[in-house]
C-alpha cells in the first residue's frame, strides 16, 4: 500500500484564487511528520511547508497552508491568493519514527499544478 | 553559502559504463540522501547516511553503491549503468534533530541518460 496518496494529477485554478492539493497518508507510527515541496520547471525541489504529527494548530508559512485532519490521515496543502509563478509539480511527503530515531521520507507522485492568468 | 551541489548536472552513459555522481554541502549537516525522480513516480530513495560513516540502503538500491566520503561529501556510484538508470538524480541533507532537523535540503539534480 502507498504510504502517500496523491489522487490529483493536475489541477487548474485562475490567478488570485486559493487551491488545494490533497494528500492522503498511511501509518501507523505516532509521531510522524508531512512535508510539502515545490518542484518548478527548472527542476529544483523546494521545501514549502512541515507538519508534525503532535503540533497542535495547522501549518502556515505565508500563502501557504497545511490542513492537517489527523484522524482522516490527510495533509491537504491549501495556496491562497495564487499566482503564475506557482505553476510547478507539488508533492507532499511524509517522515516516520520518533524524533532522534531514523529518518527516512516517503514521496507522493506528486500533483502539477497550473495558473491560469 | 552554496547548500548543497551535485556534479555533473547532466551525463550519458553507454549500458555497462560506471560513473559516480557527486554531492557536497556545506552546512554541516549530519544526513545525506541520494534519490532517483522517475517521470509519474515522484522521489524514491536509494541510500542515506544518517551520520558521517554509516550508510543505509533505501528503497531502490539495487544497480547503486554509496560512499559518505566525509561529513561534506556523498557519492553515489553506478557500476555498470543499465538503461532502467535513467533518471534525475537527487542528493539531498538534513542538519541534526538539535538544530531543528526536520527539513531536507536538495540540490539542484544531475540529468543521467543511459543509452
Amino acid at each position: 500500500a502507498q504510504k502517500i496518496t496523491q489522487t490529483q494529477p493536475g489541477m487548474f485554478v485562475q490567478e488570485k484564487e486559493a487551491v488545494t492539493l490533497d494528500c492522503t497518508y498511511d501509518t501507523s507510527d505516532p509521531s510522524y511528520g508531512l512535508f510539502w515541496y515545490k518542484q518548478p520547471s527548472s527542476g529544483e525541489m523546494i521545501f514549502l511547508i512541515y507538519q508534525g504529527s503532535y503540533d497542535q494548530q495547522n501549518a502556515t508559512e505565508g500563502r501557504y497552508s497545511l490542513n492537517f485532519q489527523k484522524a482522516r490521515k490527510s495533509a491537504n496543502l491549501v495556496i491562497s491568493a495564487s499566482q503564475l509563478g506557482d505553476s510547478a509539480m507539488y508533492f507532499c511527503a511524509m517522515r516516520e519514527g520518533i524524533t532522534g530515531g531514523s529518518y527516512i521520507p516517503t514521496f507522493g507522485r506528486g500533483t502539477s499544478l497550473i495558473v491560469h492568468p | 553559502n552554496a547548500g548543497v551541489t551535485q556534479t555533473p548536472k547532466f551525463q550519458v552513459l553507454k549500458t555497462g559504463q560506471s560513473m559516480t555522481l557527486q554531492c557536497a554541502q556545506d552546512m554541516n549537516h549530519n544526513s545525506m540522501y541520494w534519490y532517483r525522480q522517475d517521470p509519474g513516480m515522484g522521489l524514491r530513495l536509494i541510500y542515506y547516511s544518517a551520520s558521517e560513516g554509516t550508510t543505509d540502503k533505501g528503497e531502490v538500491p539495487n544497480g547503486y553503491n554509496v560512499s559518505r566520503l566525509n561529513k561534506r561529501e556523498f557519492s553515489l556510484r553506478l557500476e555498470s549503468a543499465a538503461p532502467s538508470q535513467t533518471s534525475v538524480y537527487f542528493c539531498a541533507s538534513r542538519p541534526g534533530w538539535r538544530e531543528g532537523g526536520e527539513t531536507q535540503y536538495f540540490g539542484p539534480g544531475t540529468r543521467l541518460l543511459v543509452l
